[in-house]
């Protein structure tokens, strides 16, 4: 069985300071992680994804994460907001059993940023 | 070029009533898949399926049925439909077999029964 939990369902900063959205993951297998952004009434768009290679990923429009096995964590940071940051972030984990990938979301991060 | 493309976009209609959602993708993408969005912005897979075959069926009601024409389209039927189904249903769609490989999804489906 596998999970995601997201820490926070909402963060506020202000623009040019640093983003950092928590996600903890639990997963019987060695995991695939990922983070999507949903804006207003948008659809999922793919931010970044780890997949066994370097633990640090650098994703779109400057967003990083960084696998940490022993913290069972892959938080997602940006090192300086934009107003075009404010969504909802996805922290999702994938199932690699069996022909199909099954994908469990977190509870989802809403960020704002204000001026 | 859209990629993943889902129609209707908006859907309102009644409780009781049976309605579809259509979805393509162009990518070749031999895996597609339902979410459910709710009110409160949690997704949850439906169904997928791999070259029209159902490889996950998530406790769905049986009001929910999926159709694969081909590997390019998986729609999504609806029998009457309840207050509880409204809710956004996103299609996405990923290569099989491939670990790790990235799911694209459509742009959503936002169904309100009334």
């Amino acid at each position: 069985a596998q999970s995601v939990t997201q820490l926070d369902s909402h963060v506020s900063v202000s623009e040019g300071t640093p983003v950092l959205l928590r996600c903890n993951y639990s997963s019987s297998y060695s995991p695939s992680l990922f983070w999507y952004v949903q804006h207003p009434n948008k659809g999922l768009q793919l931010l970044l994804k780890y997949t066994s290679a370097a633990t640090l990923v650098k994703g779109i429009n400057g967003f990083e994460a960084e696998f940490k096995k022993s913290e069972t964590s892959f938080h997602l940071t940006k090192p300086s907001a934009h107003m075009s940051d404010a969504a909802e972030y996805f922290c999702v984990v994938s199932d690699h059993s069996g022909t199909a990938s099954k994908l469990t979301f977190g509870t989802g991060t809403r960020l704002q940023v204000t001026l | 070029d859209t990629a993943v493309s889902q129609t209707p976009k908006y859907l309102v209609t009644q409780m009781g009533n049976d309605k579809s959602i259509k979805c393509e993708q162009n990518l070749g993408h031999d895996t597609m898949y339902w979410y459910k969005q709710d009110s409160k912005k949690f997704l949850k897979i439906m169904f997928s399926y791999n070259n029209k075959e159902l490889i996950i069926n998530e406790t769905v009601p049986n009001r929910f049925s999926p159709k694969s024409p081909d590997k390019a389209h998986l729609n999504l039927h609806i029998n009457s439909l309840e207050l509880g189904d409204s809710a956004v249903y996103f299609c996405a769609s990923r290569p099989s077999g491939v670990r790790g490989e990235t799911q694209y999804f459509g742009p959503g489906t936002r169904l309100l029964v009334l």
